[in-house]
């Protein structure tokens, strides 16, 4: 079952903050965070593996609710290099086998 | 180091023919991922192998799909006869064993005509 992902689409100026969330109905493994820019492929961001679990990266973190099923992508001091397409990808068992949400584009703008 | 390495970059082709996709994974990384994105269903798990062997094809669309991975270091994605509806961007991702990080190549952008 494909995560949901929201928002679709966010519009930023440099500088602002935003927050991706990404919902599964089923239990889950762990979650990835990957970004792909335009015409290129995705990039790893980070895995989130336990409940509870929170990761952080410059200035992009990420927490995990395993109870919920969910997960949140915060991105603060939004720079323009932060521009893309995020994905999370979810895992549900011991298999490899990741199921992507459809992804939120982020735009960033001066 | 280099990273997945696909070919070929883009592919036009004509309904009906045959078109084989190629990967390279990253050395030593025991898993080998086949993915497909579209606009309308975005990235989509097709096949993944563990050691050279397929471990999950259930998301392979139908019997024109194929992948084999003959050896550590090679893969290929065969669709006999393509469609039209087989456009899309096709990934390959490797990851080593015990992680879970995916390390996609740069993909193929097949178009079918």
């Amino acid at each position: 079952q494909q995560p949901v992902q929201s928002p679709q689409a966010v519009i930023l100026r440099e500088g602002e903050d935003a927050v991706i969330n990404c919902s599964s109905s089923k239990a889950l493994y762990s979650v990835h965070w990957y970004r792909q820019k335009h015409g290129e492929a995705p990039v790893f961001l980070m895995i989130l593996l336990k409940g509870g679990e929170q990761k952080g990266h410059d200035k992009i973190s990420a927490s995990f609710n395993e109870k919920k099923q969910q997960s949140s992508l915060y991105l603060t001091a939004s720079q323009l290099s932060y521009s893309g397409t995020y994905f999370c990808g979810t895992r549900g068992g011991s298999n490899y086998k990741l199921t992507f949400g459809k992804g939120t584009l982020l735009t960033v703008n001066p | 180091d280099a990273g997945v390495i696909q070919s070929p970059r883009h592919e036009v082709t004509e309904m009906g023919q045959e078109v084989t996709l190629r990967c390279k994974p990253i050395s030593g990384h025991d898993y080998l991922f086949w993915y497909r994105q579209t606009m309308m269903r975005g990235l989509e798990l097709l096949i993944y192998f563990n050691n050279n062997v397929p471990i999950d094809d259930s998301g392979m669309p139908e019997d024109r799909f194929s992948a084999k991975m003959p050896n550590a270091s090679f893969s290929t994605l065969k669709i006999q006869p393509s469609e039209p509806r087989d456009s899309a961007v096709y990934f390959c991702a490797s990851t080593p064993q015990g992680r879970e990080t995916q390390y996609f190549g740069p993909g193929t952008r097949l178009l079918v005509l």
